[in-house]
């Protein structure tokens, strides 16, 4: 069964920075467009960041842009999304979600929680 | 930017049927694909379906036959159909769109079933 694990959540300061993990189990995660998606405790979901395949194409949401930074490496088939400046409202849950064919997020992990607070 | 607006919470009984609407801003419904997620409680959003029009439209693997996408061209809305309620449906749905090199999700509705 193809499954998504993410990684790397936890507390930190107002201003410091993370860096998630996205892998893949029971598929290779280097032949997919992946996308990160957050979802603050209570709220509705949004989208953040977008990759291809290849590494060479991303999108930013504008309420990311410039602070996080999406990678990847094929190598390692693992996708990364690396958050700076962190702010008290990007407290949420962060998934990472495979895209198939037409369908931008096909399947989703079970997330990981970043507490942004002092 | 495009702003998908969908009803806070709704509640109908088992075994009826319910229509969870999607209201497009600052973008066309007839030329929009409109995809629709499910979120119980504690868990992940799931893939549900995409719909664009009667010919352009898909469901995801396993989902069952009483879900089904449609739209109101004279509401601008995307719209997700369930038949036969069951309590196992009960959960939060929301809508996405691509809209200008973005994704956009609606703010997602509380569907309760009593």
């Amino acid at each position: 069964e193809a499954q998504l694990v993410e990684s790397g959540g936890g507390l930190v300061q107002p201003g410091g920075s993370l860096r998630l993990s996205c892998a893949g189990s029971g598929f290779s995660l280097r032949n997919y467009n992946i996308h990160w998606i957050r979802q603050a405790p209570g709220k509705g979901l949004e989208w953040l960041s977008y990759i291809d395949r290849s590494g060479t194409v991303v999108y930013y949401s504008d309420s990311v842009q410039g602070r996080f930074t999406i990678s990847r490496d094929n190598g390692e088939d693992s996708v990364y999304l690396r958050m700076i400046g962190l702010e008290v409202g990007d407290t949420a849950m962060y998934y990472c979600a495979r895209e198939l064919r037409q369908v931008p997020f096909d399947i989703w992990g079970q997330g990981t929680v970043v507490t942004v607070s002092s | 930017q495009a702003v998908l607006t969908q009803p806070a919470s709704l509640s109908a009984s088992p075994g009826t049927s319910v229509s969870l609407t999607c209201t497009l801003g600052g973008v066309d419904v007839a030329t929009s694909k409109i995809y629709w997620y499910r979120q119980k409680a504690g868990s992940p959003p799931q893939y549900l379906l995409w719909y664009r029009s009667g010919s352009e439209k898909e469901k995801g693997s396993g989902v069952p036959s009483r879900f089904s996408g449609s739209k109101d061209a004279s509401a601008n809305a995307g719209i997700l159909l369930i038949s036969g309620l069951q309590s196992e449906d009960e959960a939060d749905y929301y809508c996405l769109t691509w809209h200008v090199s973005a994704w956009v999700f609606g703010g997602g509705t509380k569907l309760t079933v009593l």
